[in-house]
């Protein structure tokens, strides 16, 4: 089973700021099968990005994707209030589904 | 524009079996494009992978599980389920039912969730 680790676990910024959130995976992951999620307090998770870079539909251009590999990150470029949430990696591989533990993202 | 619904009891008794439903609307559950699955959330914590289906009828369920798991497609009701046995209090979550791309194996649509509590 790979093991996605998200860091940090906790980041606090200011609206406007940009954020690097990283995923690492304990093994080679497929670009084609890394997304990530955004989850607001009492809703469900958001798809914002496919295929380690693709962003989903309606999802604004300041959430970009990028790495490969072992390594994935999520970038928000200018954070506006409604960014501030709980973001999470997954991955695809051999049949199987495997979730980071997650980052919040928290105003500082 | 497709959307899902989980429905079923948000009270379980320990030892019991865990029903739930997703309806589907707003699109076909009948396409190789697409796969069903379950998710669930334990309060405060993270996400975690219970099972998926295909159009195909192939399953995969998550190790962690899959001796307690199992999940089915009704594409004439255009629902899928998931039944959960032995439920312990472990098993207090919410439920989210979803869509994902057979191709980048993602998750791509949601339900909003139903909370499932295990208590007697």
């Amino acid at each position: 089973e790979i093991v996605l680790t998200q860091s940090p676990g906790t980041l606090s910024l200011s609206p406007g700021e940009r954020a690097t959130l990283s995923c690492r995976a304990s093994q080679t992951v497929s670009s084609t099968y890394l997304a990530w999620y955004q989850q607001r307090p009492g809703q469900a998770p958001r798809l914002l990005i496919y295929g380690a870079s693709t962003r989903a539909t309606g999802i604004p251009d300041r959430f970009s994707g990028s790495g490969s590999g072992t390594d994935f990150t999520l970038t928000i470029s200018r954070l506006e209030p409604e960014d501030f949430a709980v973001y999470y990696c997954q991955q695809y591989g051999s049949s199987l589904y495997t979730f980071g533990q997650g980052t919040k993202l928290e105003i500082k | 524009q497709l959307q899902l619904q989980e429905s079923g009891p948000g009270l379980v008794k320990p030892s019991e079996a865990l029903s739930l439903t997703c309806t589907v609307s707003g699109g076909s559950t009948s396409s190789d494009n697409h796969y069903w699955g379950w998710i669930r959330q334990p309060p405060g914590k993270g996400l975690e992978w219970i099972g998926s289906i295909f159009y195909s009828g192939n399953t995969y369920y998550n190790p962690s599980l899959t001796s307690r798991v199992t999940v089915s497609l009704d594409t004439s009701k255009k629902q899928f389920s998931l039944k959960l046995s032995s439920v312990t209090a472990a098993d207090t979550a919410v439920y989210y039912c979803h869509k994902g791309s057979s191709y980048y194996f993602n998750m791509d649509v949601w339900g909003k969730g139903t909370t499932v509590t295990v208590s007697s």
